[in-house]
């Protein structure tokens, strides 16, 4: 079974510090995974992706994330935190014998104080 | 390039009244497609999915079904709403067998008063 776990629901930072959101999977084989965006009432835009390339992903605004397989984890990172930022992300799991399913986290809402 | 497009952006339906929500993919052919609810305050629950024309996978038991009668159009019906159908309803698709992203349309808001 595929799972995945965001440990925060919500993570407050401070601008120009540095955001770090946590994810952990669970899958039988190698999975992509996936980093998504969402501004609210909006969809859902594609931040960065890991398909068994390099590890460490580079995405938009930023954003990078660094696949561990040892500790099953896909953890989102920023240097510098914009108010822009502010929204919610969500991690994404597809497993490599089900391309056609993708799992959800239950998301993290980011919010930037000035 | 790809695009899709779901409709309406909100919708405001009494209980017990019927729903479709229509969503079409353009710039692509046999494209995965999906249709995912988001509840306040929850994640994305994936409610369908389909590979193909007429094929329709159900991820929970609801009331709601969902139709692909061609090869770009996916459409989310439901004969009478509740008002646990209240949520932000998300169309999706991915390239079928590929190691890619899905790319999602705007939603639809749905509130059943």
């Amino acid at each position: 079974a595929q799972s995945v776990t965001q440990l925060d629901s919500h993570v407050s930072v401070s601008e120009g510090t540095p955001v770090l959101l946590r994810c952990n999977y669970s899958s039988s084989y190698s999975p992509s995974l996936f980093w998504y965006v969402q501004h609210p009432n909006k969809g859902l835009q594609l931040l960065l992706k890991y398909t068994s390339a390099a590890t460490l992903v580079k995405g938009i605004n930023g954003f990078e994330a660094e696949f561990k397989k040892s500790e099953t984890s896909f953890h989102l990172t920023k240097p510098s935190a914009h108010m822009s930022d502010a929204a919610e992300y969500f991690c994404v799991v597809t497993p490599r014998d089900d391309f056609n399913k993708f799992y959800f986290g239950s998301g993290t809402k980011l919010n930037v104080k000035p | 390039s790809q695009t899709i497009h779901q409709w309406p952006a909100t919708l405001v339906q009494p209980v017990g009244s019927p729903l479709s929500l229509e969503c079409t993919v353009e710039g692509t052919s046999n494209p995965n497609l999906y249709w995912y609810r988001q509840a306040a305050g929850r994640g994305l629950q994936l409610l369908f999915y389909s590979v193909g024309i007429g094929q329709i996978s159900s991820e929970v038991p609801q009331n709601l079904s969902a139709s692909r009668p061609q090869d770009r159009q996916f459409i989310l019906s439901s004969k009478k709403l509740l008002l646990s159908d209240s949520g932000f309803y998300l169309c999706a698709w991915s390239v079928r067998g590929g190691r890619t992203e899905a790319f999602f349309g705007q939603g639809t808001r749905l509130t059943v008063v």
